[in-house]
């Protein structure tokens, strides 16, 4: 069973050009979630998705931001007109339920805007 | 909202010996779990250990094990004998027990040095 498949690994932007990060989670889970990394800190929640629907965007910034996860293929988290503040180490995990089950990451998707 | 708090940005510690790392959360709630997971260069996040708040027992798994104090809102982790290998970014988390989904919250974290 694959874990959790993010895509690319690592990414490289030019400010103002555009980040598509994808991530499969496991078989069988239809919960996802975004997070971002900002170096030499934490990660913080982003956005939480199931299949077709966003639950809870709390953390997504406002503008430039946004996030789907389709009924067929990966969920996809996608940045706009990137920033050299948009630098960071992307997250995405899955469970399988929304209940007590714990959530798998991935390895990440580190995004460097030049 | 909650908050996890990690206090010590960096520790050391001579291999085979015992670490404890600290981990402070503030919480309203009276279900809940926390987690502990590390980080390697490689960036992936390893489940290292987790405790549900309703139960007392610590836990424990191999060399690691917490020290859950629930009403000084405290999730410490004790790592003994200590391998090169453990030296990673560790990093606290607290989920809601709710049914609101399973976000986390994470600690700043904390970069464990092992000295060989």
């Amino acid at each position: 069973n694959a874990g959790v498949m993010q895509n690319p690994r690592h990414l490289v932007r030019r400010r103002g050009q555009e980040a598509r990060l994808r991530c499969s989670p496991m078989k069988g889970h239809s919960h996802v979630y975004w997070y971002r990394q900002l170096p030499e800190e934490g990660l913080k929640f982003m956005v939480y998705l199931q299949k077709e629907n966003i639950i809870d965007e709390s953390g997504m910034p406002k503008e430039r931001f946004s996030a789907e996860f389709p009924k067929e293929g990966p969920s996809i988290l996608r940045i706009q007109q990137v920033v050299r503040g948009d630098s960071a180490a992307y997250f995405c995990a899955s469970s399988p339920f929304q209940g007590k089950a714990d959530a798998f990451f991935g390895q990440g998707t580190r995004l460097t805007v030049v | 909202a909650q908050t996890v708090t990690q206090s010590q940005p960096e520790m050391s510690v001579q291999e085979a010996e015992t670490v404890t790392l600290s981990c402070t959360y503030d919480t309203s709630e009276s279900d809940y779990y926390l987690f502990w997971y590390k980080q390697p260069p490689s960036r992936q996040m390893i489940l290292v250990i987790r405790q549900e708040a309703y139960k007392q027992q610590n836990a424990t798994e191999n060399r690691f094990s917490v020290n859950f104090q629930k009403a000084a809102k405290s999730f410490s982790l004790k790592i003994s004998d200590s391998q090169l290998g453990d030296a990673a970014m560790y990093f606290c988390a607290y989920r809601s027990g709710g049914n609101a989904g399973n976000m986390l919250t994470f600690g700043g974290g904390t970069r464990l040095m092992v000295k060989p």
